[in-house]
């Protein structure tokens, strides 16, 4: 089992260009989350999926879109990238809700020019 | 919503010596307290962690205590070794996916 993977690994963006950040489980888990990770605030929740089919805002959802196209796949889009999101991106899936141990992703770093 | 503080952020011992990391939550609902250790370009993954039913647990040199009524709870790390050099982060969360990490600790074991 390759568990969680995310591509790319890293991205260089315009300010102002858009692109999507892929990620992929084959765990069979039901929720799938994106954070992001700055220095020296911890990880911080962008969007996240119960089960397929619905998604909800976490805490910083502003400038993200996503989608969860099935059950192993859910992408997160930034479609007018600005320098703010700069980042760590990390993907993440738990077999459901609640207290369950998170499966990160490798993460993707992406700089915004 | 869930607010997740977490102390020091950086601690330096000595291999051999005992290292102490401690969060405070704010939802008295939070039931879910895991910790993460990550290494340096490296993914988080979860070393402990303990439910709101449980005042401690332990696995081997790690433990985590919790207190429900202060709104706390601990890492302890006991005969550090250098390989647990790395950043932990401690997270609490409800029985949504609402999931509060704190800002994370630098640990550094000196040989």
């Amino acid at each position: 089992n390759a568990g969680v993977t995310q591509t790319p690994k890293f991205q260089v963006l315009k300010t102002g260009q858009s692109m999507t950040l892929q990620c992929a489980q084959d765990m069979n888990h039901n929720s799938m989350y994106w954070y992001r990770q700055d220095p020296g605030m911890g990880l911080r929740l962008i969007y996240y999926s119960a089960s397929e089919g619905t998604t909800d805002k976490g805490e910083v959802p502003n400038g993200y879109n996503v989608s969860r196209l099935n059950k192993r796949e859910f992408s997160l889009r930034l479609e007018s990238a600005a320098p703010s999101q700069t980042s760590v991106y990390f993907c993440a899936s738990t077999p459901s809700t609640g207290g369950y141990e998170q499966y990160f992703g490798p993460g993707t770093r992406l700089t915004v020019t | 919503g869930e607010n997740v503080e977490q102390h020091p952020s950086t601690l330096s011992v000595q291999e051999g010596d005992s290292a102490v990391i401690k969060c405070t939550y704010s939802d008295s609902a939070s039931n879910y307290f895991p910790w993460y250790k990550q290494e340096l370009g490296k993914r988080p993954q979860l070393i402990i962690d303990i439910r709101s039913n449980v005042g401690e647990k332990k696995d081997q040199r790690i433990a985590v205590t919790l207190n429900k009524t202060a709104k706390h709870f601990s890492l302890h790390i006991t005969e550090t070794q250098p390989e647990d050099s790395a950043v932990y982060f401690c997270a609490a969360s409800t029985n949504n996916n609402d999931m509060r990490f704190g800002a994370g600790t630098r640990l550094t074991v000196k040989p």
